[in-house]
């Protein structure tokens, strides 16, 4: 089992801060998902990030793959309360068939 | 276009008894994948279909099954509930292309009692 590690597990800032979520992993991944879950709702998908060394721009939000394909960061520049939520990364196996390795979540509360 | 429907969104089910949830991926998506999410626990990856077959299976019992249709849609079943199977049910559509996203339905939230 390829297992992924997200840092920290909580986060709490205020609004205009920056932030950085970690995704780590001993595994090599074929590629690298973000999602941002809502409370009862299923996980939406931010970007797939697929190239060792990959740097992704989301408006605010930038995601970076590690160079050796085990690990990830987002991070959420001058964050808003509309970024408030359970961040997730998924790892695709380098053979696994339409299965997602998941990370525990990091979950993001921005007040006002 | 129609995202992806999960149903029903709720249930309640008694332990000893069985369970079918559904799930109908977005149009031309061929790969229906199927997760449990639990607060100890996480998602886990429970089963993948694609084009009808399975392609990859998680580490869960026997109690716990799934098939696809021709039209894509699915089906997973949980037979003999038991208390710890109480959690949100979350399906996934994608192309089955590698390296390809998900969409996600809303799931279903199942309670054991």
């Amino acid at each position: 089992t390829q297992l992924l590690e997200q840092s920290p597990q909580f986060l709490s800032i205020q609004e205009g801060e920056n932030l950085t979520v970690y995704c780590n992993s001993s595994s090599v991944f074929s590629s690298l998902q973000w999602y941002r879950q809502e409370p009862g709702e299923g996980p939406v998908l931010l970007v797939t990030v697929v190239t060792g060394g990959e740097v992704k721009k989301l408006k605010r939000l930038t995601f970076q793959f590690g160079d050796a394909r085990k690990d990830s960061s987002l991070h959420i520049t001058a964050a808003q309360p509309g970024d408030t939520g359970l961040y997730l990364c998924a790892g695709v196996g380098t053979d696994s068939w339409g299965k997602l390795q998941f990370g525990a979540g990091t979950q993001v509360v921005v007040t006002p | 276009k129609a995202g992806v429907t999960q149903t029903p969104r709720y249930l309640i089910k008694t332990r000893g008894q069985q369970v079918t949830l559904s799930c109908s991926p977005i149009s031309g998506h061929r790969s229906v994948s199927w997760y449990q999410q639990t607060p100890g626990q996480g998602l886990q990856f429970l089963f993948e279909y694609f084009s009808e077959t399975q392609r990859n299976k998680g580490n869960f019992p026997g109690r716990f099954s799934g098939r696809q249709f021709s039209n894509s849609r699915s089906e997973m079943n949980v037979s003999t509930l038991e208390l710890g199977d109480s959690a949100l049910y979350l399906c996934a559509s994608s192309t089955g292309l590698a390296n390809y996203g998900y969409t996600f339905g809303s799931g279903t939230r199942l309670t054991v009692v």
